[in-house]
């Protein structure tokens, strides 16, 4: 079982491109998240999806967009990238059950905006 | 705004010396939980405590869950090179339409030298 994917594993690209991660789990959850890391920051909350239709936005959804067409796909693109969107992305799963569950983290994608 | 604050923010120290990490807000979590991140990898649970009070053991690690339900503790005793990393809490707190929200604290990076 690989549990959550994500490609690509870092990629380099010029402010003004598009760009779409993606982000694949086979653990059949019904709540998937896509958050951003930077130094000092901690993990911030982009979008999220509770169940396979649904999204919602997080604390830091500005620039970004995500859709749940299937359990298991959650991609989040960028439609026109600007350096400050320069990150490390997580996406994550989970099986929900309120204010106990386990978040399950894939190994996220390096992006470098220039 | 709810804010998770961990100190310290980074602690380097010899092997076989104990440690303790602390998660302080001043909101209430319904739940908190403790992850460790390695480099290049996304985070990993180590355990969620629920009840205020509560005290969790995992082998070496002990985590303590504040009467109050705002801040929690990790200690560490007699800390082994392998428990070098990047160590997160994360809250749980009623959000939307989402039945809960994880609030990342921005982590404490600890090596342990040999």
């Amino acid at each position: 079982i690989a549990g959550i994917t994500q490609a690509p594993t870092s990629q380099i690209l010029a402010a003004g491109r598009r760009m779409t991660l993606r982000c694949t789990q086979d653990m059949r959850h019904n709540a998937m998240y896509w958050y951003r890391q930077d130094l000092g920051l901690g993990l911030r909350l982009i979008h999220y999806s509770n169940t396979a239709g649904t999204t919602g936005k997080g604390e830091v959804p500005d620039g970004y967009s995500v859709s749940r067409a299937n359990t298991d796909d959650f991609p989040l693109t960028l439609a026109s990238a600007v350096p400050s969107q320069t990150s490390v992305y997580f996406c994550a799963s989970s099986d929900r059950q309120a204010g106990t569950d386990t978040q399950y983290f894939g190994p996220g994608t390096r992006l470098t905006v220039l | 705004t709810q804010l998770l604050e961990q100190s310290p923010q980074f602690l380097s120290i010899q092997e076989g010396e104990n440690l303790t990490v602390y998660c302080n807000s001043s909101s209430v979590f319904s739940s908190l939980q403790w992850y460790r991140q390695e480099p290049g990898e996304g985070p990993v649970l180590l355990v969620t405590v629920v009840t205020g009070g509560e005290v969790k053991k995992l082998k070496r690690l002990t985590f303590q869950f504040g009467d109050a339900r705002k801040d929690s503790s990790l200690h560490i005793t007699a800390a082994q090179p392998g428990d070098t990393g990047l160590y997160l809490c994360a809250g749980a707190f009623p959000f939307m339409d989402s039945n809960y929200q994880l609030i990342w604290g921005a982590g404490t990076k600890l090596i342990i030298k040999p």
